[in-house]
């Protein structure tokens, strides 16, 4: 069974970065595309980026600059990092694992963590 | 970054049938990428409800069904149950030229 866990500081100060970490079992993270979305309070879902083949990464365009993902293949866990923060990233961070099947047609999250909310707050 | 646009909300009387569409551009659905609904009750994370299209994961009640057509889609709910209310998204693939995954901007279901 595939489980997937986010930690990290839950208060975090403007202009400061943002660090959070998924752990995952049950599979290992050098399969798969693993992904960061998140959930601004009240809003809808944003999706931050993935990480594939422990080291191919892409972003979302709107964000581009400031995130960056990274993997730990002896720890089984893979890092989200984002930058020059803002109130506007107060939110709630999912992490994910993809399925993609369809040559690349058909790409769905299967399994999500928990979440974890982050504040941006001085 | 482009979005999938849903009704902000349906609603319906136990048992009653409800749809919720999607609609989406040339880029992501209308290019060919599968739609894939995600069911999330409030406070908790989002659970993969339907996958490519139309495809329940082992444990989705038959109820929930999803459809896709041109560049939109749908999930319908039939025998609407008190336990189906929560915020539903759709979520596919935009191709364009960044490439990125795109929601939907998701709709409440309330159970009247």
């Amino acid at each position: 069974q595939v489980q997937l866990q986010e930690s990290g500081p839950g208060l975090v100060k403007p202009s400061g970065t943002l660090s959070l970490t998924c752990s995952v079992s049950g599979v290992s993270i050098s399969s798969f595309y693993w992904h960061w979305i998140r959930q601004p309070p009240g809003r809808g879902l944003e999706w931050l980026g993935y990480i594939y083949d422990n080291e191919r990464t892409m972003y979302n365009p709107s964000l581009k600059s400031r995130v960056s993902i990274s993997v730990d293949t002896s720890k089984n866990e893979f890092s989200l990092n984002l930058n020059s923060v803002t109130a506007a990233d107060t939110a709630v961070y999912y992490c994910a694992r993809e399925r993609r099947t369809g040559g690349g047609f058909v790409r769905y999250f299967q399994n999500w963590g928990q979440g974890t909310l982050v504040n941006v707050s001085s | 970054q482009s979005e999938l646009t849903q009704p902000p909300s349906v609603s319906g009387a136990p048992g009653q049938r409800v749809t919720i569409s999607c609609t989406g551009s040339d880029s992501n659905i209308g290019a060919g990428f599968d739609v894939h609904w995600y069911q999330q009750v409030p406070g908790t994370a989002p659970k993969l409800l339907i996958y490519a299209n139309s495809n329940r994961p082992s444990g989705v009640p038959d109820r929930f069904s999803g459809s896709k057509s041109g560049a939109s889609a749908s999930l319908a709910i039939t025998g609407l149950q008190t336990e189906d209310e929560a915020d539903y998204y759709c979520h596919s693939y935009d191709g364009s030229l960044s490439g990125s995954y795109v929601f939907g901007t998701g709709t409440k279901v309330t159970v009247l």
